[in-house]
């Protein structure tokens, strides 16, 4: 099935580790998104990419950073920079065509420990 | 992004039409209305798109006003695995690869 997978679903970090996370699409879309959620907020965009070999921030990118390698694949390093990493971190895909939506993965759930 | 405006919550009984609106009196001629659900500890699933006319799918109705100021999202047979907060967005024109911005949305109970 095509579709957009997020590994691990659960993670845990040490106080001053870097973690990543990874998120993998075979829908051959060009532009892929992370997104941040904490608990009962919206989505607040990190990073996106529209193409392989550049990516921009969003919203909050401070203390994470981001690779675009390949089309499919779109990993999130969450750094010891980040203050306050726990939340629920999402990975969505879509074309480039103006009014196609995005798709989402089920989500990692990062905490510290 | 126009603003999108929906209520808190909403029930529906199982079997019926599950009505959700959705305002956005602000939103520009170019504007797609999208909607998504996202059910606890899972992704945001899209559920359908719109510009200005109606559309169907195989999961549910999209109906927008004629001034384009709010619209209405039917699902005709809700069941419980439809409990689920509901979002309706309308991103700028071009935004698809841009951020998506998610308010509270409506929180749909279906119940027994």
């Amino acid at each position: 099935d095509g579709g957009i997978t997020q590994s691990p679903k659960y993670l845990f970090r040490k106080e001053g580790q870097n973690v990543t996370l990874s998120c993998e699409q075979n829908l051959n879309h060009d532009a892929m998104y992370w997104y941040r959620q904490d608990p009962g907020q919206g989505l607040r965009l990190i990073y996106y990419s529209q193409i392989v070999n550049d990516f921009q921030k969003g919203d909050i990118a401070e203390g994470y950073s981001v690779s675009r390698e390949k089309k499919e694949s779109f990993p999130l390093t969450v750094t010891s920079a980040q203050k306050n990493p726990t939340a629920f971190y999402l990975c969505a895909s879509s074309t480039r065509q103006g009014n196609q939506p995005q798709h989402f993965g089920d989500g990692t759930r990062l905490s510290i420990l | 992004d126009a603003k999108t405006t929906q209520p808190p919550s909403m029930d529906c009984a199982e079997g019926r039409a599950a009505n959700l609106p959705c305002n956005h009196s602000t939103i520009s001629g170019n504007e797609y209305v999208y909607w998504y659900r996202q059910i606890h500890s899972q992704g945001p699933q899209y559920i359908i798109h719109g510009l200005k006319n109606n559309e169907t799918n195989e999961m549910a109705s999209l109906i927008i006003t004629e001034d384009r100021k709010s619209s209405t999202l039917i699902l005709p047979h809700a069941t419980l695995r439809d409990t689920a907060v509901y979002y309706c967005i309308a991103p700028p024109r071009g935004t698809s690869y841009g951020k998506l911005t998610f308010g509270q949305g409506t929180i749909l109970t279906v119940h027994p």
